[in-house]
């Protein structure tokens, strides 16, 4: 059971918007940055939003991150092929006083 | 250019330890903190351990407290997670991470290795 909640499955069809959420609690998402990982079956993890809203370079402005309350957002507009992938939130926890993690969403592209 | 090499995964038997090591290039280790990232086969992600730089002050995760080790060897610009009393539980790949602030709690992971697979398992 992860410390964040993530839906375990998002789809779109090419050119839409998808929005991925992670729910988290006062002691993680509510009180620290939550930041992004996309990860391709086989690969290690890679870095796609950090600090809630800000992208690496590289990172096309197709995707923009968001934080409200205890909740994060991840979204994908113009959806493409190549973003089929597995995406996980991740952020500080003061309580556990570690990094957690949202359990992934596996997003298909139909 | 930033690269992360793990090395030292294999099998293992319930109670034994191992040593993981990241060969770290492209930037001193000693100025950023640094994490153990495992996970499971098929599975999520979980944070293991962190060392900030300099000072080095050291995290785990409740699952692994009193068993890891995380270290690290500034002349050699590594670092280890040393494992001991290791558990089937504790079977993944498990990741080197670098991170982008030389505190644990604010550094996120900017750049990772290809990581070691730790089985544990008689």
């Amino acid at each position: 059971q992860s410390v964040l909640t993530q839906s375990p499955s998002a789809s779109g069809t090419p050119g839409q918007r998808v929005t991925i959420s992670c729910s988290g609690s006062s002691s993680n998402i509510g009180n620290n940055p939550v930041n992004w990982y996309q990860q391709f079956p086989g690969s290690a993890p890679k870095l796609l939003f950090y600090s809630s809203d800000q992208r690496p370079s590289g990172v096309p402005d197709r995707f923009s991150g968001s934080r409200s309350g205890t909740s994060a957002s991840l979204a994908i507009s113009g959806l493409q092929s190549e973003d089929e992938a597995d995406y996980y939130c991740s952020a500080w926890d003061d309580s556990l006083n570690g990094w957690v993690f949202g359990g992934g969403t596996k997003l298909t592209v139909l | 250019e930033v690269q992360l090499l793990e090395s030292g995964g294999g099998l293992v038997q319930p109670g034994g330890s191992l040593r993981l090591s990241c060969a770290a290039s492209g930037f001193p280790l000693s100025s950023y903190a640094m994490s153990w990232v495992r996970q499971t086969p098929g599975k999520g992600l979980e944070w293991v351990s962190g060392i900030g730089g300099s000072g080095g002050h050291t995290y785990y995760a409740d699952s692994v407290k009193g068993r890891f080790t995380i270290s690290r060897d500034s002349s050699k610009n590594t670092l280890y997670l040393q494992m001991n009393s290791l558990r089937a539980e504790d079977t993944a790949v498990y990741y080197c991470a670098k991170g982008a602030h030389i505190v644990v709690m604010i550094a996120f992971f900017d750049y990772w290795g290809q990581g070691t697979l730790v089985t544990v398992s008689s």
